[in-house]
C-alpha cells in the first residue's frame, strides 16, 4: 500500500543541536512537502520538492534547510536548533495542483 | 500571495444539530482547487472533499461544499451532526498550478457534544 513513512516519531533536542527529519514515500509522487503544524497557526509551509534534487523555500523557510536525494526521500534539516521549532512535523507527497496529498504520521519535536 | 481564512477556531454543537464551517481564499489565480481536510485527534490530515468547479455542490461522507468564485467560498457543511465528526478541520487552497502546493487556513476544530 502505497504510504509517506516519517522518522522519527518523537524526538527530543537541544537548543543549537542539529536534527534531521525523514520522510519517505512509496507513492511515487514528484512532489514532496514538509509542513508545521501549531495550534492557532494551522499548517505552514515550510519547504517542497518538485523532484529528486531539488527543493524550494515555502512560506517559513528560515532556520530550516530541505535535501531531496531520490523520488521517495525527503529530509528537512534543522542545522541549530531552537525552542521556537518545536512543534508537529508534517511530511506529505502529491502530484500538481488538482491533486490531495497524502500525509505522513507527523513527528512531534521537542526543543528543550 | 494566496491566503485562507477559517473565521471560526471553535465550534461546540449538539449532536444531531447542521454543521457548518465558513472558509473564504484570497489568490490571483482564476482557476484555484479548494480543498477540506480533517484531522481526527492524534492522526494525520486527511482529504474530505474537493473542487475546482464554480457553483457545483460536491459531496462526500455526508459532508457537502460549494465553491462560489463570485464570493471566494468554500463552506463545509452537514445536515446532521454526528459525535465521531468531533475533528479539525482545514480549508486548503492550491492554485493549480504544478507546485501543487497547498496554502491552508488556520483550521477550525468542531466539537459535537451528545
Amino acid at each position: 500500500e502505497a504510504a509517506v513513512t516519517q522518522s522519527p516519531r518523537n524526538k527530543v533536542a537541544v537548543t543549537g543541536g542539529k536534527v534531521t527529519l525523514s520522510c519517505n514515500q512509496t507513492n511515487n509522487h514528484n512532489n514532496m512537502y514538509w509542513y508545521r503544524q501549531d495550534t492557532g497557526h494551522g499548517l505552514r509551509l515550510i519547504h517542497y520538492s518538485y523532484g529528486a534534487g531539488s527543493t524550494e523555500k515555502g512560506d517559513i523557510p528560515d532556520g530550516y534547510k530541505a535535501s531531496r536525494p531520490s523520488q521517495e526521500n525527503f529530509s528537512l534539516i534543522l542545522e541549530l536548533a531552537t525552542p521556537s521549532q518545536t512543534s508537529v512535523y508534517f511530511c506529505a507527497s502529491g502530484w500538481t495542483g488538482d491533486s490531495d496529498y497524502t500525509f505522513g504520521s507527523g513527528t512531534r519535536l521537542l526543543v528543550i | 500571495g494566496d491566503s485562507v481564512t477559517q473565521t471560526e477556531g471553535l465550534v461546540t454543537l449538539t449532536e444531531g444539530l447542521p454543521v457548518m464551517l465558513n472558509c473564504t481564499y484570497q489568490t490571483i489565480y482564476s482557476n484555484p482547487f479548494l480543498f477540506w481536510y480533517v484531522q481526527h485527534l492524534n492522526e494525520s490530515p486527511r482529504l474530505l472533499l474537493k473542487s475546482f468547479t464554480d457553483n457545483k455542490r460536491t459531496e462526500h461522507q455526508g459532508f457537502h461544499a460549494t465553491l462560489h468564485k463570485s464570493s471566494s467560498s468554500f463552506h463545509l457543511q452537514k445536515s446532521s451532526a454526528q459525535l465521531s465528526d468531533s475533528a479539525l478541520y482545514y480549508c486548503a487552497l492550491s492554485d493549480n498550478t504544478n507546485t501543487g502546493k497547498l496554502t491552508f487556513g488556520d483550521g477550525t476544530v468542531l466539537t459535537v457534544k451528545p
